[in-house]
């Protein structure tokens, strides 16, 4: 059955080391999108991309990035992870929808990762 | 510029109907999500609206006011189940962007 899928579900690292969160999309969406959920700022968006090699900044991208080699994937990088940067990040993708009177960008979003930074 | 208010929380009791308000201000309009997300998992897609009027969907209903630039999603004979947030998202008719509000976080009394 298709799906979208985060990995790892929970991470706990220290200031200043690199980490990658993965997501990957079995239902061959074209558009793919990485959020943050804060208590008190809903979700906030912080890259997305519309394809292969397409990558666009959100409104919180500082800190953070992203690469496109394939439909399914959309890794999240943090570069030198920092406190503030603790969060859950949720990804999700669209393109194509999956019941009849859903518009076609209607976002579907995976389980979520919970990141802590010490 | 861009917002999208919600109320933060409200408290409803099982079996009774809950009105959750929306109202958004944005540089185009060209359509209003409605999500659902329990504590701890993910937003799953409820509603959307893109002509004024009524959708209904189940127990559920969304509603859009275009020209007052409002939007409220009806819940009917609530179940303790329906404890969650709720969270309006607008498409800006300008870049096509989604924009999400906080959300409202719904408590169901027994």
């Amino acid at each position: 059955d298709a799906e979208i899928t985060q990995s790892p579900r929970h991470k706990i690292t220290e200031t200043g080391r690199q980490v990658t969160l993965a997501c990957h999309q079995t239902w061959n969406h074209n558009n793919m999108f990485w959020y943050r959920q804060d208590l008190g700022h809903g979700l906030r968006l912080i890259h997305y991309s519309y394809g292969v090699q397409d990558t666009n900044k959100g409104e919180v991208s500082d800190g953070y990035s992203v690469s496109r080699s394939n439909t399914e994937d959309l890794p999240l990088t943090l570069e030198s992870a920092a406190s503030s940067q603790t969060s859950v990040y949720f990804c999700a993708s669209s393109g194509g929808a999956r019941e009849s009177g859903v518009p076609e960008d209607t976002q579907y979003f995976g389980p979520g990762t919970r990141l802590t930074v010490l | 510029g861009q917002n999208i208010d919600q109320p933060t929380e409200m408290t409803a009791t099982e079996g009774a109907i809950v009105q959750i308000n929306c109202t958004y201000q944005t540089s185009g309009f060209n359509g209003l999500f409605w999500y659902q997300q329990h504590a701890g998992e993910a937003p799953t897609f409820l509603s959307y609206n893109v002509l004024d009027g009524l959708e209904e969907k189940g127990r559920f209903s969304s509603f859009l006011s275009r020209s007052k630039g409002y939007s409220y999603l009806l819940l009917k004979e609530l179940q303790m189940k329906d404890s969650a947030s709720y969270l309006c998202a607008v498409r800006d008719g300008r870049d096509d962007k989604i924009i999400f509000g906080k959300g409202t976080r719904l408590h169901i009394l027994p």
